[in-house]
Parts: C-alpha cells; structure tokens; sequence
C-alpha cells in the first residue's frame, strides 16, 4: 500500500498570496498517477486536479499541480478568499487500495 | 448535470448492519466505475470500496472487507453499500463517488455524503 504524507499540516497565508502544498509518498507512483481534492467545511471533495498536473473541469488556473516519482505538489498561485479549504492528493497508480493524504489545511493569516 | 444522492445513514448499535444507497442521474451510469469513500469525524479521506461498470468486479479496503459488500443495479442507476458488523470506527460520512472510465482511479463528481453513526 502506498502512504501519503502532505505537508504542512496547517498553512496559514493571506489573501493573494502563493500555496506550496507537498505530497510524499512511500514508494513511486506510476504514471503519475495522482489527484489533488480541494474540501471546504460541511461539503463533500471537488476534484481540482488528475494525472499530478490535468485541471478538472472548470478548476480555475490559478491551481496547479506538477511532480512525479514520489514528490508531487499543488501550487496556488495567489489565493483567493474561496481557496481557504482542506486539500488531499490521492494516488491511483497503485491499487487497490486507493490511498489518500492525510490533508492540508490552508487557513488565513 | 451529474447529481450523486445518498441516503441510509443513521445511527445503529455495534453488531447491527446498514445498507446505503447512492441515487445517481446526468450521466450514463452503467458506464462508470463507483465508489464509497468515508471521513470519520475531524478525520480525512478513506476508501472503502469501488466497483466496476457492469458489477462484475469489486474491491474493499482491508479494513472492511468481509462485512461490507458493495453492489449497484444499473437499471435503477443506483449503487449500493450493504454493512454488516458495524463497529465504532466505522462511524462516518459515507460519500458516493463517481469515477472515470478506468477503474479504481479518480473521483471526479461526488455526492453530500450520508451519516453513519455506530454508537450503543
């Protein structure tokens, strides 16, 4: 099973400022296979990101996501009130099981 | 518009067993792999279980396998999660997620989620 550590846990940013979130994981996913989900309170995950750098439909392109191997990260390149959430990456090269992070909470500073 | 509605969830005693349900509409439904995915409260994200298309394969997380057994009748485009020997760690937001044609990959529309509560 491959485990996925993000870091930080917490991120505390302000408006317009840029998000660096890092995924980690245990041993290589193939084909980079890898998506990042955005959750806000009370709500159920949106997909922003698959394939460690394809935006979902509609994802604005502020978002980003590049690495591969083991290190991935999700880039927010200036954050709007809307982005203050909790992010999970979620790998799907090796399967199953389909293992997520244990999340990233990006608050305001 | 792809709509995913849970129902079942509820609070139940340890031993007993559940089924859920997930309503879905706005897409083909037998042509897609589905998923249950659970957030434990204040926790993140957990598997459970998907299957494929036409309900010929199925896949469980280790933590349930052997007492939740996953299914889907595509003639009433629902999807199903029947859960025996509830334990307390099972206690959750059960969510219905719809994947993409490859199975077991990722989850691109998800439904509000459903609350399982194993309590005595």
């Amino acid at each position: 099973e491959i485990v996925l550590t993000q870091s930080p846990g917490t991120l505390s940013l302000s408006p317009g400022e840029r998000a660096t979130l890092s995924c980690r994981a245990s041993q290589s996913v193939s084909s980079s296979y890898l998506a990042w989900y955005q959750q806000k309170p009370g709500q159920a995950p949106r997909l922003l990101i698959y394939g460690a750098s394809s935006r979902a439909t509609g994802i604005p392109d502020r978002f980003s996501g590049s690495g591969s191997g083991t290190d991935f990260t999700l880039t927010i390149s200036g954050l709007e009130p809307e982005d203050f959430a909790v992010y999970y990456c979620q790998q799907y090269g090796s399967s199953p099981p389909l293992t997520f992070g244990g999340g990233t909470k990006v608050e305001i500073k | 518009e792809v709509q995913l509605v849970e129902s079942g969830g509820d609070l139940v005693q340890p031993g007993g067993s559940l089924r859920l349900s997930c309503a879905a509409s706005g897409f083909s439904f037998s042509s897609y792999a589905m998923n249950w995915v659970r957030q434990a409260p204040g926790k993140g994200l957990e598997w459970v279980s998907g299957i494929s298309g036409t309900g010929g394969t199925t896949y469980y997380a280790d933590s349930v396998k052997g007492r939740f057994s996953i299914s889907r009748d595509n003639s009433k485009n629902t999807l199903y999660l029947q859960m025996n020997s509830l334990r307390a760690e099972d206690t959750a937001v059960y969510y219905c997620a719809k994947g993409v044609p490859a199975f077991l990959h990722y989850f691109d529309y998800w439904g509000q989620g459903t609350l399982v509560t194993v309590s005595s």
